[in-house]
């Protein structure tokens, strides 16, 4: 089946740096991955839709300077944090739609746990 | 706008409780309705879906009915076992346009299963 890989599962990093989060689908090519963020024991939050070759579409709220959503092949999209802060701190989880299935399908990522000291 | 209301938890049930989770939600037109779940340590997995009205879905032995005159998508299970504890999302995807690719998320309910 689809499968869509998250990197790195875990990520620490000092406040004010930027970290990078990858999603990769493995097995489909996918024009449109989206990214979301877990708070605990919440629900996923969509942030925005990444579209290949275009700008993302973010949700109503999201910094799109602080959260750079970049989608330049059919296979990967990336999510940098930039100048990331403790509030920053979450889960983020990308998932992408393999067009080939036909149904409105999503394959999800495992997440991304953020922890900004 | 598209929304989904589902019960809150936890649900703690003992092994081979028959569990019932609620599900509602509002959409225009005629969404797909999914239920999603994700165990301790992992990502989302799709449970079931239903695509139309009266649909019913079923997977590893949950089953939901697409009720559209109560907009509802109620997960049932006959018999719990210890390895269904998880966290159990209800989701719909828009029926035309943007938001048919979008998938809005319910806020989760934490079931756990005694032995």
């Amino acid at each position: 089946g689809a499968v869509v890989s998250q990197h790195p599962s875990r990520v620490i990093c000092k406040s004010g740096t930027s970290v990078k989060i990858e999603c990769r689908s493995l097995d489909f090519q996918a024009t449109t991955m989206f990214w979301y963020r877990q708070f605990p024991k919440q629900s996923l939050m969509l942030m925005a839709t990444s579209n290949e070759g275009s700008k993302a579409t973010y949700e109503q709220g999201v910094e799109k300077d602080k959260f750079l959503i970049n989608h330049a092949s059919l296979t990967l999209s990336t999510l940098t944090v930039t100048s990331a802060h403790p509030e920053d701190s979450s889960f983020y989880i990308c998932s992408a739609r393999d067009v080939g299935s036909g149904a409105n399908v999503l394959t999800f990522g495992a997440g991304s746990r953020l922890t900004v000291l | 706008g598209n929304s989904v209301t589902q019960m809150e938890g936890p649900v703690t049930l003992s092994e081979e409780a028959f569990l019932t989770i609620n599900c509602t939600y509002t959409a225009t037109g005629y969404p797909s309705l999914f239920w999603y779940v994700q165990y301790p340590g992992e990502g989302l997995q799709l449970l079931l879906k239903a695509t139309k009205a009266d649909d019913k879905g079923s997977n590893k032995g949950f089953e939901a009915t697409y009720r559209k005159e109560t907009t509802s998508f109620h997960l049932e299970k006959g018999s719990v076992q210890v390895s269904d504890s998880a966290v159990y999302f209800c989701a719909l995807s828009g029926s035309a346009g943007s938001s048919a690719s979008k998938i809005i998320f319910g806020s989760g309910t934490r079931l756990s299963i005694r032995p």
